[in-house]
């Protein structure tokens, strides 16, 4: 498998912009996962659904944020409209399950720099 | 409130052993994870503790204490590779994972 697949890898955009990220999970996981990651915050769990069902959105930092799923091997998150203090990297994850010996597998995170 | 509690940074030698402690106060416990993240990349799994003890895997162990709420990730024989950041992270009673900030490692020749 080629592992969690995320895009684009590096995206530079203006404030006020739309920005759509994508993330391809690894087949036959039922757990996806949205993290932000910045030097000051840490990483973030932003969303993560199940089996196609987004379970628990308190992390999402407020409306301008959202995502989907619209099946099993697709994910979006979309930032509308972007602001400054939306750079980060953003990384999808993905595992079998969501119990307790379930390693969470990372896609190589999307840079965002919002300008 | 949980929380989890790393050193920020840590420097050790290269052919040297390190210790990088880790404490939690989360509601639950599911078990303790330590993922390594180099520089630019995502973190990638090392170990997994539900029970007390050590768990060796290779030049890595970790070893959790749950009465105490701490876990440690022993590295031995440093090498340069080894450089990078060691998050911590508990699942709590929910199965959610709470992230530790991170402990960046150097290592100098």
């Amino acid at each position: 498998d080629a592992g969690v697949i995320q895009s684009p890898r590096h995206e530079v955009t203006e404030m006020g912009q739309e920005v759509t990220l994508r993330c391809k999970p690894i087949s036959g996981h039922d757990y996806l996962f949205w993290y932000r990651q910045t030097m000051m915050r840490g990483l973030e769990l932003l969303i993560y659904f199940n089996n196609n069902v987004p379970i628990d959105d308190s992390g999402m930092p407020e409306d301008r944020f959202s995502a989907k799923m619209p099946n099993a091997s697709f994910s979006t998150l979309k930032i509308q409209p972007s602001e400054p203090r939306d750079s980060a990297v953003y990384f999808c994850a993905s595992s079998l399950g969501a119990g307790e010996v379930d390693e969470q597998f990372f896609g190589p995170g999307t840079r965002l720099t919002v300008l | 409130g949980q929380n989890i509690d790393q050193p920020t940074e840590m420097t050790a030698t290269e052919g040297a052993i390190v210790q990088i402690n880790c404490t939690y106060q989360t509601s639950g416990f599911n078990g303790l994870f330590w993922y390594q993240q180099h520089a630019g990349e995502a973190p990638t799994f090392l170990s997994y503790n539900v029970l007390d003890g050590l768990e060796e895997k290779g030049r890595f162990s970790s070893f959790l204490s749950r009465s105490k709420g701490y876990s440690y990730l022993l590295l031995k024989e440093l090498q340069m590779k080894d450089s990078a950041s060691y998050l911590c992270a508990v699942m709590d009673s929910n199965y959610q994972l709470i992230w530790g900030a991170g402990t960046k490692l150097i290592i100098k020749p």
